[in-house]
């Protein structure tokens, strides 16, 4: 079975420009999270799809970022205009349960210059 | 707010001893806790789950424990290896929500 997987690995923009990750989740997982990670912190929640329904968007910083997942597969974050701070590891989970094991992406590298 | 603490921040031990990681969090009010573990330049990969109803888990050499009401978690892991070296992090869910509170993670280094 495929896990979770994360396009692209690396990332490398300037600031002001538009970047866009995407995550496949396991086949058949309704439920799928971004959390990212920057420099020296600890990785933090950003929102939590049910389907193609956010159901806790608690975790976006600013309205720069945008999660969508039209048809409930895939999903895309989209930073537009990236600052210097977005820098750092976006990382996507997914899982079957609501309350159950989540599993993780190897992430997207993303650095804004 | 929930906040999840990781002591040590990194570990150096020889091959062939047990070990303790240790996880703490503020708020006891969790549904379950799960420790991951990170290869340099990986993703995260799930070790073990404790639901919140549960005191321990086992898996392979790996036992993790768990003490709601104190607010820590130790994960024991047995007859290390070199292969074992990685970041291990601890993560709770909140009762609130279905999201997770991570640490910073241990660095743990096994020497041959």
């Amino acid at each position: 079975e495929a896990g979770v997987t994360q396009f692209p690995s690396h990332s490398v923009i300037e600031k002001g420009q538009t970047v866009t990750l995407r995550c496949d989740p396991i086949s058949g997982h309704d439920n799928l999270y971004w959390y990212r990670r920057v420099m020296g912190k600890e990785i933090k929640f950003l929102l939590h799809f049910v389907k193609e329904s956010k159901q806790d968007e608690s975790g976006m910083p600013n309205n720069r970022f945008l999660a969508e997942r039209t048809g409930g597969t895939y999903s895309t974050l989209k930073v537009q205009p990236a600052e210097l701070e977005d820098s750092g590891v976006y990382f996507c989970a997914s899982s079957q349960a609501v309350w159950g094991t989540q599993y993780f992406g190897p992430g997207t590298r993303l650095l804004v210059l | 707010k929930q906040e999840v603490t990781q002591i040590p921040a990194a570990l150096s031990v020889p091959e062939g001893e047990n070990l303790v990681l240790n996880c703490s969090f503020t708020d006891s009010a969790i549904y379950n806790l799960q420790w991951f573990r990170q290869d340099p330049g990986k993703g995260l990969t799930s070790l073990l789950l404790i639901q919140s109803s549960q005191r321990e888990q086992t898996s392979g050499r790996l036992n993790a424990s768990l003490d709601k009401s104190s607010g820590r978690s130790t994960l024991y892991i047995a007859a290390s290896q070199p292969g074992d070296s990685a970041t291990y992090l601890c993560a709770v869910s909140p009762n609130t929500g279905n999201q997770f509170y991570f640490g910073t993670g241990t660095s743990l280094t096994v020497i041959p």
